[in-house]
This record gives structure tokens, C-alpha cells and sequence, in this order.
């Protein structure tokens, strides 16, 4: 099992310039996640998929765009990118249950996360 | 103002010390509560998980919640130079989201 997989690793973009940030998931997991991670700003929520099909706002989704691709992928999108938007991305799956309460089951696992430099 | 507080300053240890590391939360709907551990350059990984009020022990660490006070707690103890990482706090609201703190920094010192 590699859990959460992302790419690129690292990216550099000039402002402008577009690009996806790629999310793979193996373990079968109904919900998926984009986290953006700045200094003395925590882990802030981007765009999250409860289910394959759905796509719903998160804290932060000015400038980005999500695709539900199946139940394994789930892409992030910057179509013009600019410095604002310079941080460590990461992707996180879970497999939520109907209720969506929580529990042990559900907890989120985090991939390796995809460092981005906007010049 | 953040669902979950945690005052994002670095905390430097003595190898061997107990770490102590704190969050607030304003909702009282939240139940389930968890600790992240984040080593530099990768992804947070779960290190503790509760539910409710308690505490919850696993080897050296030691997760508290206090509903009353809306107070989590991790503590660290006998703490080893491989414990440095930062540390954010969760806990789980509508539609599995997580709001997080904002992470400590901690380094133990060998």
C-alpha cells in the first residue's frame, strides 16, 4: 500500500502560468482533501470531495479548482498562478461513513505534501 | 477567530523532560479530538485519537481532552531527540473536515 501519493514534489511557477497538483489514494477511501500549509498559518483546507462526484469549498478556495477524477484521484488545479499562492500543498483521503460524525476509522492520512514557489 | 486555538510557538526540551503541548476549541458540537505529529519535509501523521472527555495513554504519550474547559492536552514523556517535530491538534466537524491548530515546533535537545 503507498497510502497517499502526490505530484510533483516540487514545482516553481512564474505568476500567470497554470498547473495541477496530482492526488492518488489506494485505500479505498470515500473522501479526499486539499490542504494548503503556510508558516504560523496551520494546515488550512483548500477544496474537499466527500464522495466520488462531489466537490465542495473548503477555508481557502480563491484561485484554485478541484476534478473528482474517480474514487482514487483528486486533482487541484491553479489556473493563473500568483505568489499569494506559494506554500506546501497537501492531500489527505479518508473513508468517512454516511454519518460523517467521525471516528477512529475516519481519520484523514496525509501524503507527502507538493512544495510550490510562485516567482 | 479559528475553531481550534493552539499558540504556534517552539518549544525546546531537555532529552529525558515531559513536553506539555495545549489547544483550545469555541465548538462545543466537537467530540472527537486528535494529535498530528509532522516530521520536517513530510506529511502530518495521527499519533493520538479521542472521543469526548478523558484521557488516553499509548506508550509515552498521554492525550487529554476537558470538555468542560474546551482544553486538549498531549504530553510527551521521557522525551527523545526522534519526538522532534511539530505537533498540531484536530478535531472533526461537519462532513469529516478537520479544523486544525496551528502546530508546535518542538525540538528535544539530546
Amino acid at each position: 500500500n503507498a497510502g497517499v501519493t502526490q505530484t510533483p514534489k516540487f514545482q516553481v511557477l512564474k505568476t500567470g502560468q497554470s498547473m495541477t497538483l496530482q492526488c492518488a489514494q489506494d485505500m479505498n477511501h470515500n473522501s479526499m482533501y486539499w490542504y494548503r500549509q503556510d508558516p504560523g498559518m496551520g494546515l488550512r483546507l483548500i477544496y474537499y470531495s466527500a464522495s466520488e462526484g462531489t466537490t465542495d469549498k473548503g477555508e481557502v478556495p480563491n484561485g484554485y479548482n478541484v476534478s473528482r477524477l474517480n474514487k482514487r484521484e483528486f486533482s487541484l488545479r491553479l489556473e493563473s498562478a500568483a505568489p499569494s499562492q506559494t506554500s506546501v500543498y497537501f492531500c489527505a483521503s479518508s473513508d468517512s461513513g454516511t454519518s460523517g460524525r467521525g471516528g477512529y476509522q475516519e481519520t484523514q492520512y496525509f501524503g507527502p505534501g507538493t512544495r510550490l514557489l510562485v516567482l | 477567530q479559528k475553531e481550534v486555538e493552539q499558540d504556534p510557538g517552539p518549544l525546546s526540551v531537555p532529552e529525558g523532560a515531559i513536553v506539555s503541548l495545549n489547544c483550545t476549541y469555541s465548538n462545543s458540537a466537537f467530540q472527537y479530538f486528535m494529535w498530528y505529529r509532522q516530521y520536517s519535509r513530510k506529511g502530518p501523521e495521527l499519533l493520538m485519537y479521542t472521543y469526548s472527555s478523558g484521557n488516553k495513554e499509548d506508550g509515552r504519550f498521554t492525550a487529554q481532552v476537558d470538555k468542560s474547559s474546551k482544553y486538549i492536552s498531549l504530553f510527551i514523556r521521557d522525551s527523545q531527540p526522534s519526538d522532534s517535530a511539530t505537533y498540531l491538534c484536530a478535531s472533526i466537524y461537519g462532513n469529516n473536515r478537520l479544523a486544525f491548530g496551528k502546530g508546535n515546533q518542538v525540538v528535544v535537545i539530546p
